[in-house]
């Protein structure tokens, strides 16, 4: 199965700017998880969003939040951005919260 | 504190040779083990998985061991083809239903020379 998409691609932002990210499901899949993936790093979980409800939270502070809509596509909002935010960031989704998960391509987030 | 670590960022393999990729642990709790693969400009894929509750899974070429006293897995790639170079992450979770909370090691980098 594949059909994970995200935008954008590449990113550049500002210190203290916010930024939006998004993520398409693939059909037929409910849940949504986000994840930072630093450079040299493997990814880390930022949230799980299931059924437009949050379904779990990583380690990451509260200026990250993200949205699930009717359709099963997502966002992730960070305010106030850090450069310690400069990262890819990932999106996968799933059949359901415990179900294998198909991953986008990721966005490159630079922060300046 | 990295509680799951591929100690090795690289590892180069003729090609029809054998690729073992290792990968530790430090958290007994977790239950469930998962590689992925991932290439340059697209996100990870899963590769194969194992519950703590087997010390080996099997899927066509590839092969996870699970060592649970030494708290270390690795994922045998036998025979390595071209298309096996990779970045490969090694993954944990307490459960299986809880696989998104995942912990993930930083990668080791496949290169299968022809």
């Amino acid at each position: 199965e594949t059909g994970v998409t995200q935008s954008p691609t590449h990113l550049i932002k500002t210190r203290g700017q916010q930024v939006t990210l998004r993520c398409s499901s693939q059909s037929g899949h409910n849940t949504v998880s986000w994840y930072q993936q630093a450079l040299g790093q493997g990814p880390q979980f930022i949230f799980q969003y299931y059924r437009e409800e949050e379904n779990g939270r990583g380690n990451f502070p509260p200026r990250f939040s993200g949205l699930q809509f009717p359709n099963y596509s997502s966002e992730l909002n960070v305010n106030a951005l850090e450069l310690d935010d400069s990262a890819l960031y990932l999106c996968a989704t799933s059949r359901d919260r415990g179900s294998e998960q198909f991953f986008g391509p990721g966005t490159r987030l630079t922060v300046l | 504190d990295q509680q799951v670590k591929q100690n090795s960022p690289s590892l180069s393999v003729q090609e029809g040779r054998i690729s073992i990729l290792n990968c530790d642990y430090t958290n007994s709790m977790f239950d469930y083990f998962l590689w992925y693969k991932k290439y340059p400009a697209e996100g990870p894929t899963f590769l194969i998985s194992i519950s703590s509750i087997k010390d080996k899974n099997e899927d066509g070429r590839f092969t996870v061991f699970l060592n649970k006293s030494a708290k270390h897995l690795s994922l045998h790639i036998v025979p390595s083809q071209p298309g096996d170079s990779a970045v490969y992450f090694c993954a944990a979770s307490g459960s299986r239903d809880s696989n998104y909370q995942l912990i993930w090691g930083a990668g080791t980098k496949l290169i299968i020379k022809p």
